[in-house]
């Protein structure tokens, strides 16, 4: 099972910036934060992922709670183009096994 | 980055016939695939683990002998669905790894059994 907790939808106005919360209360000390996406009928895409430091790339920036038990995906000015499903996963640092996936916040972007 | 790139992106088959899914990893070599399925409006579910030279692991309630995975290089996975029937109908994704980088994935192959 996904051990994150996410919404099941969100808005957010082009141009403007998206924030995507994540739950992951039982995150333990040795497990990463992961972000994706998936836009419609495409493979997921890999964003950004982080231990308990904040975490900034050219698509994002990931803000992790001091108690580790929640994070934001922050995409600094959305376009349409950023409208997809925005997967949290949590997965040990040291694991070369799969991603599970939840279900995901489905992101629209609106002109 | 790391690129992993799957082909066909959509194929169209007749119900009894074979469909074989290629997935490769273009600028590192993956000791790891994994071969997802996806169902409309559903998520990303697991159907199986690929190492190099080595028989696959699937996952429970998936048949193995229906879904047949072949890994004979660090950059080559494949995918066979043999006998192919309409509910086999999906988007299957592989996904590598290096051992380092995170997963990547491929971007999915639209199968539809008629």
């Amino acid at each position: 099972d996904a051990k994150t907790t996410q919404p099941t939808s969100m808005d957010c106005a082009e141009g403007r910036a998206a924030n995507l919360p994540c739950n992951h209360s039982t995150i333990s000390g040795n497990e990463y934060v992961y972000w994706y996406r998936q836009i419609h009928s495409q493979g997921p895409q890999y964003i950004i992922h982080g231990l308990k430091n904040n975490e900034t790339n050219e698509m994002a920036s990931l803000i992790i709670t001091e108690d580790r038990k929640s994070s934001t995906l922050i995409l600094p000015h959305a376009t349409l183009r950023d409208t997809a499903v925005y997967y949290c996963i949590v997965m040990d640092g040291g694991s070369q096994g799969n991603l599970i996936f939840g279900k995901g916040t489905k992101l629209s972007v609106k002109p | 980055g790391a690129v992993v790139s799957q082909h066909p992106s959509w194929v169209i088959c007749k119900s009894g016939t074979s469909v074989k899914i290629e997935c490769r990893s273009l600028d590192f070599q993956a000791t790891t695939m994994f071969w997802y399925r996806q169902f409309p409006k559903q998520s990303l579910m697991l159907m199986a683990t690929s190492n190099e030279g080595s028989k696959a692991t699937y996952e429970q309630g998936v048949e193995k002998d229906k879904f047949l995975i072949n890994h004979a290089s660090l950059t080559l996975s494949t995918l066979t669905v043999t006998s192919a029937h309409p509910e086999d109908s999906s988007f299957y994704i592989c996904s590598a790894r290096d051992g380092r980088t995170p997963l990547h994935f491929g971007n999915g192959t639209r199968l539809t059994v008629t």
